[in-house]
């Protein structure tokens, strides 16, 4: 069965610290993946979106990045993080073989302090 | 993606059926309508999809109107479980991207 996971579901940085959130899909291959994020009280942003190895499309600029080391592997980073980077982060997939629904992870809970 | 109007809010009584507009008048005639929603503090949930007919399925049904310039979301019997976001959006398959809006706010009261 085809299932996403996505960790650490809650962390707590200060400010000018490191990120690295971590998706990965499982029981497909070849998907489009994506970042969303969610500050709180707005609606979903997209942030990133990859449709495959190494290529990544940005969809706003801002202070995180985001790579794609393997087929179901996504990675969103930054090297200093701010205030405002505080949110819901929901990584997400397409199986583009399949229906095209769009499956969303359990969701990480960034709060920059 | 073309643009879709949903109302900010609406309110259902439990048991009742909860019925949630969305506008999409410059929809392509490739463009399929989906629906998410979105409970507190989780990832959106896909609920059903469609082209041009109507569907169903364990979760809700979708009324598409013959133009397709509107849709409407069923949930025949709603539960407070079912309070949550409601997201429509419409999108051609193969297209890279997925814009969500700001959806309705279904509030299900006992």
């Amino acid at each position: 069965s085809q299932t996403i996971h996505q960790w650490p579901a809650t962390l707590v940085q200060p400010v000018g610290s490191p990120l690295s959130l971590e998706c990965t899909v499982e029981g497909t291959s070849n998907p489009n993946l994506y970042w969303y994020r969610q500050a709180a009280g707005r609606g979903l942003q997209l942030l990133f979106y990859s449709v495959g190895i190494g290529q990544i499309s940005s969809e706003v600029p801002q202070n995180l990045s985001a790579s794609r080391p393997q087929d179901r592997q996504f990675i969103l980073s930054s090297k200093k993080l701010l205030l405002s980077d505080s949110g819901f982060y929901l990584c997400a997939w397409i199986d583009r073989a399949g229906a095209n629904v769009l499956t969303f992870g359990a969701g990480s809970r960034l709060t920059v302090l | 993606d073309a643009k879709t109007t949903q109302p900010p809010s609406m309110d259902c009584a439990e048991g009742r059926a909860a019925n949630l507009p969305c506008n999409h008048s410059t929809i392509s005639g490739n463009e399929y309508v989906y629906w998410y929603r979105q409970i507190h503090s989780q990832g959106p949930q896909y609920i059903i999809h469609g082209l041009k007919n109507n569907e169903t399925n364990e979760m809700a049904s979708l009324i598409i109107t013959e133009d397709r310039k509107s849709s409407t979301l069923i949930l025949p019997h709603a539960t407070l479980r079912d309070t949550a976001v409601y997201y429509c959006i419409v999108r051609a398959t193969g297209y890279s991207t997925l814009t969500f809006g700001k959806g309705t706010m279904l509030l299900v009261s006992p």
